[in-house]
């Protein structure tokens, strides 16, 4: 069974700096993962998507990068601003339509 | 867009009743994904649906838990009797079959057994 793992589970960091969420994953095969923002007492909202053929994906302030041989995939925030503090979630999709969670780095960026 | 659509938002029942939870997928999307988050447990899938077919239910923790999607726009959750223990974030998510598989998920219903 995937097992989806996120370090650090928490951090915070002051309002300027750049920053990087960690996730690893245990089987390699996969299809595609995704990373999520999660507001307190609100749903996900999905950042990024990378396809198991791709490196990595930018929006805007944000890129993710995906080593798959390594199992491992990398959310970078440039810039951070106190907008940004939530819960990112990384998921692996590795059956095709599943998501497996990891439990989250719960982000503070403080003014 | 409208984005997927859940109801209640928030539900606070006694142990024993019935619970239905709601789902409207985004229009066009046809996979519609039912999952719990917990503090213990985080997200974990209970049922996928592909063209309102249950395709895979194995998350689905007991008999008491039952999923239906009559048609492309609408699906349910249903939990008879309910306990403390189902009380959970439940998300519905949805996604086009083909192209770049991304899913999108509502705003979830929070579950209160009490």
């Amino acid at each position: 069974k995937q097992e989806v793992t996120q370090i650090p589970a928490a951090l915070s960091v002051p309002e300027g700096e750049n920053l990087v969420l960690n996730c690893s994953f245990t089987d390699s095969a996969i299809y595609n993962l995704q990373w999520f923002r999660q507001d307190p007492g609100k749903g996900l909202t999905s950042l990024l998507l990378i396809q198991s053929s791709q490196r990595e994906q930018t929006s805007g302030r944000l890129n993710a990068s995906l080593d798959k041989s390594s199992g491992r995939s990398t959310l970078y925030i440039a810039a951070s601003q106190p907008g940004d503090s939530a819960t990112y979630l990384c998921a692996v999709n590795s059956s095709g339509y599943a998501l497996n969670f990891g439990k989250g780095t719960s982000l503070l960026v403080t003014p | 867009d409208a984005g997927v659509i859940q109801s209640p938002r928030h539900e606070v029942t006694e142990m024993g009743q019935e619970v239905t939870l709601r789902c409207k997928p985004i229009s066009g999307h046809n996979s519609l994904f039912w999952y719990r988050q917990t503090m213990m447990r985080g997200l974990e899938l209970l049922i996928y649906f592909n063209n309102n077919v249950p395709i895979d239910d194995s998350g689905m923790p007991e008999d008491r838990f039952s999923a239906k999607m009559p048609n492309a726009s609408f699906s349910t959750l249903k939990i008879q009797p309910s306990e403390p223990r189902d009380s959970a974030v439940y998300f519905c998510a949805s996604r086009r079959q083909v192209g770049a598989n991304e899913q999108f998920f509502g705003p979830g219903t929070r579950l209160t057994v009490l």
